[in-house]
This record gives structure tokens, C-alpha cells and sequence, in this order.
């Protein structure tokens, strides 16, 4: 099956600062999702992007379909940005339905 | 309208007993989800159902796990003769349709913890 890669797995910011998450992915898919897991356990979507640029807020994300790679940009972090966050994929390129997800990048924002 | 919701939020069991999570779909979504995240880790599929139908079973660990959707809305994952690596927190997605193009939303979770 497709695999997910994400990096970095760990990441500590300072709060105002920015950052880059990355989604690679091993084969073509129809649709990439990001969400992030607050400290809570909800999973809350973020973007469903299987291609292009997308914004919302402070934060924003690309899809390169044809290099199986997305970004996740987060600008001016906040303390509430702390979770981790997941890109996941479809299985079997869209036809099975099921996610596929990375193991997450896990952020911690500090005052 | 209502986002996707979990009940029990939090089961304790003992070892060997039967357990039954309860998932409440977004109303009209025709496909539903089930995926386990163990500590550390990402969700990963159980088994997911088209309507009535359960279209994809194949993430379910083994035969003491099993799930229905009788009447094509709310979903029970049925655990049979728990063991200690049953723990874990059980999540519930719903989307429109099947197909992998529409946005899964997921509810709060279980947490199961067996003892």
C-alpha cells in the first residue's frame, strides 16, 4: 500500500515564529488531507488539498501532486497551534476510501 | 449542523470482557469509518462502511472485532474477549461518499483502556 512520510517528527518553536511541515507520499493520490490532533485528542481538518495552494489564516499548504509532496507553512505561531499534526492520503490512490496517515509531526509552541 | 460524535468518551475494562463503542455520524453521510490510534501513532483503518454495508473490512486486527451499521446511520464497533493491546483510542469518521475525494471529518474518540 501507499506509504506516508512526515517530517519533522518533533518540533519546538517559539511563539511568533514560523515553520514548514512536510507530507511526502509514495504514490499518486486524488486527495491529501491535513489536520492537526489537539493536546485533547480531537482531530480537526485543516485543508483537504490533492493539489495546489490553499490558505486559511496564519496557515496555509501545497500540494506538488506530480512529486507526491505537500507542505504544511504555519506563520506567527501561536501557543494554541501546539498538537501534531497529520497529512494523510487515501489508500490505493482514492479507490478504497480509507486514510492512510503519517505518524505526525509533533509541535510544541512555547510562550 | 452536529459534527460527528463517540460514546462512550472513556471505557475501562477488564480483560476478557465484551465492549461496544458507538459512533453518531454527520447526518445525509452515506460513508463511515473506523480507525484505531494507538499511542505515538497516526490512525489506522479498521473497516469502513457504504451505507448499510460494510465496504472494507480488511484493517480489522482479528475475528473478535466486529462492527455493524443496520440502518445505514450509526455505527457500533463490537470488541469481543478484550485483551490488554485492544487499548487504544478508537475513532470514528464520516464523509459524503466512498471514494477517497471528500473530506473525512472524525469525531472526538473512545479511549479503551483494558485492564
Amino acid at each position: 500500500g501507499i506509504q506516508v512520510e512526515q517530517s519533522p517528527p518533533d518540533l519546538i518553536l517559539q511563539e511568533g515564529a514560523n515553520s514548514t511541515l512536510r507530507c511526502n507520499f509514495s504514490d499518486s493520490v486524488n486527495n491529501l488531507q491535513w489536520f492537526h490532533q489537539n493536546p485533547w485528542g480531537q482531530l480537526i481538518n485543516l485543508f483537504y488539498i490533492p493539489s495546489g495552494t490553499k490558505q486559511n489564516g496564519r496557515l496555509s499548504a501545497t500540494t506538488v501532486a506530480t512529486e507526491r509532496y505537500s507542505l504544511l507553512y504555519i506563520s506567527s505561531s501561536q501557543t494554541t497551534d501546539s498538537g501534531v499534526y497529520f497529512c494523510a492520503v487515501p489508500n490505493y490512490g482514492g479507490s478504497q476510501g480509507n486514510l492512510i496517515f503519517g505518524k505526525g509531526t509533533k509541535l510544541s509552541v512555547k510562550p | 449542523g452536529a459534527g460527528v460524535s463517540q460514546t462512550p468518551s472513556n471505557k475501562v475494562t477488564e480483560k476478557g470482557k465484551y465492549v461496544e463503542l458507538r459512533c453518531d455520524p454527520i447526518s445525509g453521510h452515506t460513508a463511515l469509518y473506523w480507525y484505531r490510534q494507538s499511542l505515538g501513532q497516526g490512525p489506522e483503518f479498521l473497516i469502513y462502511f457504504q451505507g448499510t454495508g460494510a465496504a472494507d473490512d480488511s484493517g480489522l486486527p482479528n475475528d473478535r472485532f466486529f462492527a455493524v451499521r443496520p440502518e445505514g446511520s450509526v455505527s457500533t464497533l463490537k470488541i469481543q474477549r478484550t485483551e490488554r493491546g485492544d487499548s487504544a483510542v478508537y475513532l470514528c469518521a464520516s464523509s459524503l461518499r466512498v471514494g477517497g475525494t471528500d473530506t473525512q471529518y472524525f469525531g472526538p474518540g473512545t479511549r479503551l483502556t483494558v485492564l
